[in-house]
């Protein structure tokens, strides 16, 4: 079966600027997870979508958007890029209680 | 306070040697546990999910002290492969990561 997938693998953008991210989760999952992790520290949860509805949302300015479609695949949109939201960016889909992450998305801020 | 407490180590161990890591954990009305593998420039992946009686998978086995708010994670005859960042994560209505231990296993 396919895992999580998620696009692109890597991005490279300039402040100011907006990113859409995309996932996939595995088949029959109906949960997505957003996550930021930055470099020695562990993820960071951003927000979670349950049957297109937001379930949960983390400490992260409205700078950050997301939305589940009927296919259950998700998209994570930053707006207004700065610096410091150089990361990688982790999607993770689940069914129950346990959850598995998508390879990421580097993104780089310069 | 952080939600997740974890020692960052880097714990350096020998072909064979046993390591424990321990994580503490602030919110006690936490239901979900789990232990979470990641290596290098990769994603986490799952390696076991916590329960109260506690849980063995081969080398690995995980404990959950409610009590005092802490879960652990046994690592016996430690592999060259084991070595990785191990992540504790605590759910009470949300993941929570700890920052991870660092684990690097020497022939």
């Amino acid at each position: 079966d396919a895992g999580v997938t998620q696009s692109p693998t890597h991005l490279i953008k300039t402040r100011g600027q907006q990113v859409t991210l995309r996932c996939s989760p595995i088949s029959g999952h109906k949960s997505v997870s957003w996550y930021q992790q930055v470099l020695g520290q562990g993820p960071q949860f951003i927000f979670q979508y349950y049957e297109k509805e937001e379930r949960g949302r983390g400490n992260f300015p409205d700078r950050f958007s997301a939305r589940q479609f009927p296919n259950y695949s998700s998209e994570l949109n930053v707006n207004a890029l700065l610096l410091g939201d150089s990361a990688l960016y982790l999607c993770a889909s689940s069914l129950g209680y346990e959850q598995y992450f998508g390879p990421g998305t580097r993104l780089t801020v310069t | 306070r952080k939600e997740v407490e974890q020692d960052p180590g880097p714990f350096n161990v020998p072909e064979g040697a046993t390591v424990a890591f321990n994580c503490t954990y602030s919110n006690s009305a936490s239901q979900s546990f789990f232990w979470y593998r990641q290596d290098c420039r990769k994603e986490p992946k799952l390696l076991m999910s916590v329960y109260s009686s506690g849980n063995e998978d081969g080398r690995f086995t995980a404990q959950l002290n409610r009590a005092s708010q802490y879960i652990s994670l046994l690592i016996r005859d430690s592999k060259l492969s084991d070595s990785a960042t191990y992540l504790c994560v605590v759910n009470p209505e949300q993941f929570y990561f700890g920052t991870g231990t660092s684990l690097t296993v020497i022939p």
